[in-house]
């Protein structure tokens, strides 16, 4: 089954304590990107990938960072975790490119509470 | 920066028909899509823009003007499983998949 599968659904943890989400997409996708989601504000997005070691900043970068060691994976990395970052956090993947229509596949999201 | 506006809620009664509309300021724009969002569920991919004029798939249909920046998605013959929250999303550039999305509207439909 095609699908984008995050890890951990449901995460809890405290200030300063390094953190992974992780996210992985089994279409062959060239392009992923991580999502926040806060009440009234929609999806923001942290941070998107073209391809293998090709990463770039979206609207709200700021505490986090990504890596794209390989095509399938695409891992969110909060090192100091505060807790402004308390959101809901989606993953996406599409095929990207110069493609007409490229629609993003997301997975089922990981809840972050940072206390 | 980049803004996209749409209503916060909307209701309306099973069989009806609902429009709910989207506008955007952004510095670049290679389509809009539609996502639809259940309580609890992920964004799933409801339609796509990228010309002036109206996209039908099933109940659902998605209008673009480029020239008014807005656009909007009809959903026909409402059920109550079409309760859910809508986001337009704007593709800002034309290879990265950039998107920017909407503050959403939450649609509830009344039996």
């Amino acid at each position: 089954e095609a699908q984008v599968t995050q890890n951990p659904r449901y995460l809890i943890t405290v200030t300063g304590k390094k953190l992974t989400v992780t996210c992985s997409q089994n279409m062959n996708h060239e392009y992923m990107s991580w999502y926040r989601q806060d009440p009234g504000l929609g999806l923001r997005q942290i941070y998107y990938s073209m391809n293998v070691e090709v990463t770039d900043k979206g609207d709200v970068p700021e505490g986090y960072k990504v890596s794209r060691k390989e095509k399938r994976n695409f891992p969110l990395i909060l090192e100091s975790p505060s807790p402004n970052q308390t959101s809901l956090y989606f993953c996406a993947s599409s095929l990207g490119g110069d493609t007409y229509n490229s629609p993003l596949h997301f997975g089922n999201g990981t809840r972050l509470t940072v206390t | 920066g980049q803004s996209l506006e749409q209503p916060s809620e909307v209701t309306a009664v099973e069989g009806a028909i609902v429009q709910i509309n989207c506008t955007y300021q952004t510095s670049g724009f290679y389509g809009l899509s539609w996502y639809q969002q259940h309580d609890g569920g992920a964004p799933t991919f409801l339609s796509y823009n990228a010309l002036d004029g109206l996209e039908e798939t099933g109940r659902f249909s998605s209008f673009l003007s480029r020239s008014d920046s807005y656009g909007y998605l009809l959903l026909q013959e409402l059920q109550m499983k079409d309760s859910a929250s809508y986001f337009c999303a704007v593709r800002l550039d034309n290879y990265g998949q950039n998107f920017v999305f909407g503050p959403g509207t939450r649609l509830s439909v009344l039996p």
